[in-house]
């Protein structure tokens, strides 16, 4: 059964403190893994896709990479305004569904 | 571009009353639409995917009869919770995928139920 696993579940840094989230994940067949930012009592908002191991995308302060089992979501001197909750999706082969991860509480604290 | 606008973003009811919970693409066509259901620091759990003009296909475990959905038209896609029960608060999400709207770029706001 595809599982997607998130740590922390919660982190807490200082502006400016570097970190990673986690997204470990089995699958059957990876058509995709999907990192997400959801601030409270809103709809995720999309950040990245990716498709294969090795591959790695960036956004501002954020970078996502890849490895066959999980995925890490670089935050370098991380900001306030980047407090919200981190989601991470997978889309597998057999079903054209996409699989949630329970989230990263990330508070950035000034 | 890719728009997906989701009302209402709050709504109370009373118990054993049916609510509906729209979801509409602004500037895209969506033959696919996607409803989640989270509860609180929950992840997203799919309910059902619907293709425009098709039936929807529901998860194992929701209630077709009871998470009535309609995707009649390729910008519009409604849920409506009947008989609902407290038990049915939650957020409700929806996501909609299509010509201009890559799969799983495209998120509602979200819906707050909360039935008394």
């Amino acid at each position: 059964e595809d599982q997607v696993t998130q740590s922390p579940e919660a982190l807490r840094l200082q502006e400016g403190e570097s970190s990673s989230l986690n997204c470990s994940y089995t699958v059957s067949g990876l058509r995709g893994l999907f990192w997400y930012r959801q601030d409270p009592g809103k709809g995720p908002e999309f950040l990245f896709t990716l498709y294969s191991a090795g591959e790695e995308k960036e956004k501002e302060r954020l970078k996502a990479t890849l490895t066959k089992k999980e995925s890490f979501l670089h935050i370098t001197a991380p900001k306030p305004e980047d407090s919200a909750t981190y989601l991470c999706a997978v889309r597998a082969n057999v079903n054209n569904d996409m699989r949630f991860g329970a989230g990263t509480r990330l508070t950035v604290k000034p | 571009g890719a728009v997906v606008s989701q009302h209402p973003s709050r709504v109370i009811c009373k118990s054993g009353t049916s609510v509906k919970i729209e979801c509409r693409s602004l500037d895209f066509q969506a033959t696919t639409m996607f409803w989640y259901r989270q509860f609180p620091k929950q992840s997203l759990m799919l309910m059902a995917t619907s293709n425009e003009g098709s039936k929807a296909t529901y998860e194992q475990g929701v209630e077709k009869d009871k998470f009535l959905i309609n995707h009649a038209s390729l910008t519009l896609s409604t849920l409506t919770v009947t008989s609902a029960h407290p038990e049915d608060s939650s957020f409700y999400i929806c996501s909609a995928s299509g010509q201009g709207a890559n799969y799983g770029y495209t998120f509602g706001s979200g819906t707050r139920l909360t039935v008394v």
